[in-house]
């Protein structure tokens, strides 16, 4: 199995910022990477697929990039709405399918 | 607008069966471009696939959960299913329905979720 580390767990920011999320694949997946975005008591909710490219609906502020077995998702100007947990998601190498363990962002 | 709706009971005792089934409305479960799938996330916890199936009923399902696992689909009712054994509190979760798509480009990505189904495994 792929395992997929998040680096940081969880982080401060604020409204504003530029933030970086990390993921960290165990082996090379060739851009097969998704991510996304879960606020409390609701489903995640897809903002990028094949590492870089945006969902539609999307804003603009999110972004992501990364080859081998290093993706980033950066968010460019941090928005009230952003708050939440982020997941990457790896699809190369199924099943299984594996999640990293989420990154926790919250207002400084 | 597609929407996906899970439905079951919230509580199992353990050693039995979990049973869930997730109603898709506003689009076919048919359709060629799509599988569909189960995640869970146990309380507090991170996103785990269970696994997916086609409208033709080819499936496949994490290994660490595949000898407990059976997922089905019902094209006449636009439904898929879920139906976990031998079930034990490591198995209370949120679980989640959700469709991705069956193409090189947008690949494994889940792009509509069910709002998600609290099931506790308790006697």
């Amino acid at each position: 199995d792929i395992q997929m580390t998040q680096s940081p767990s969880s982080l401060s920011a604020s409204v504003g910022d530029r933030v970086t999320i990390t993921c960290r694949a165990s082996q090379g997946i060739s851009n097969s990477l998704a991510w996304y975005q879960q606020k409390p008591g609701k489903a995640p909710k897809l903002l990028l697929y094949a590492a870089s490219r945006l969902e539609s609906g999307v804003p603009s502020r999110f972004s992501g990039s990364g080859s081998g077995t290093d993706y980033t998702l950066t968010i460019s100007s941090l928005q009230p709405e952003d708050f939440a947990t982020y997941y990457c998601q790896q699809y190369y190498s199924t099943p299984p399918i594996t999640f990293g363990q989420g990154t926790r962002l919250e207002i400084k | 607008q597609l929407q996906l709706q899970e439905s079951g009971p919230g509580l199992v005792k353990p050693s039995e069966t979990l049973s869930l089934t997730c109603t898709v409305s506003g689009g076919s479960i048919s359709s060629s471009s799509y599988y569909w799938g189960w995640i869970r996330q146990p309380p507090g916890k991170g996103l785990e696939w269970i696994g997916s199936i086609y409208y033709s009923g080819s499936t496949y399902y994490n290994p660490s959960l595949k000898s407990r696992v059976t997922i089905s689909v019902d094209t006449s009712k636009n439904q898929f299913s879920l139906k976990l054994s031998s079930v034990t509190a490591a198995d209370t979760a949120v679980y989640y329905c959700a469709r991705h798509p069956n193409n090189m480009v947008r690949g494994v990505s889940f792009d509509y979720w069910g709002q998600g189904t609290l099931v506790t495994v308790s006697s």
